[in-house]
């Protein structure tokens, strides 16, 4: 089984609307994180925001939120208020697992998400 | 600003020659990965090395080995390259073992294998 899928292989959304982005994850530990990175056409990774399992809120950066429903096992990013450079590659990833011998925020990625911002 | 880089953007190698991608951090951090990105299945890691001269093995190792001899550099080996190696590579690092670390990449090697 996957331990983060994105269903959404191919989003579109009109500017300034807002967008969530779904992710689900798979994990047996009870500490684990999550990342949202972005990654435009030019192809660096961007880190977004970041959530714990142990945050009892969600975490938000700017326009982007992360909606965690912990029971539900998801993570989606909320991004409002869309901007035509918003158009990219969206990338969950997770960390399982407190600190280990031999790194402790070893990620797993999903497949992604890509956003297309409409004028 | 956190800056990695990677010795080439674009490379093109013949089946069965040796290659090396070259990976070089300069903000001290401790934990380094290699990352190959490939269409549908987003990015899967390779190995990662948490000190000079370690490495683990990430999900994917075979076909490939590591090198860190020095803390800002983390270089992927492919010894003998093959077609099915043809994918982008991504290296990235990050501060230290604490989870919350977010990981920073560098821009990519996309690799073609003829």
């Amino acid at each position: 089984a996957q331990k983060i899928t994105q269903t959404q292989p191919g989003m579109f959304v009109q500017e300034k609307e807002a967008v969530t982005l779904d992710c689900t994850y798979d994990t047996s530990d009870q500490s684990y994180g999550l990342f949202w990175y972005k990654q435009p056409s030019s192809g660096e990774m961007i880190f977004l925001i970041y959530q714990g399992s142990y945050d009892e809120q969600n975490a938000t950066e700017g326009r982007y939120s992360l909606n965690f429903q912990k029971a539900r096992k998801s993570a989606n990013l909320v991004i409002s208020a869309s901007q035509l450079g918003d158009s990219a590659m969206y990338f969950c990833a997770m960390r399982e697992g407190p600190e280990l011998t031999g790194g402790g925020n070893k990620l797993t990625f999903g497949t992604g998400t890509q956003l297309k911002v409409e004028l | 600003d956190v800056k990695v880089t990677q010795s080439s953007r674009y490379l093109v190698k013949r089946t069965g020659e040796k290659v090396f991608l070259e990976c070089v951090q300069d903000m001290d951090h401790e934990n380094m990965f290699w990352y190959r990105q490939d269409p549908g299945l987003g990015l899967r890691l390779i190995y990662f090395s948490y000190d000079v001269k370690m490495k683990e093995k990430g999900d994917i190792p075979e076909g490939y080995s590591v090198s860190r001899e020095k803390k800002e550099r983390f270089s992927l080996i492919l010894e003998s390259a093959s077609t099915n190696q043809t994918s982008m590579y991504l290296c990235a690092s990050s501060l230290s073992r604490e989870s919350y670390n977010e990981q920073f990449f560098g821009p990519g090697t996309r690799l073609t294998v003829l």
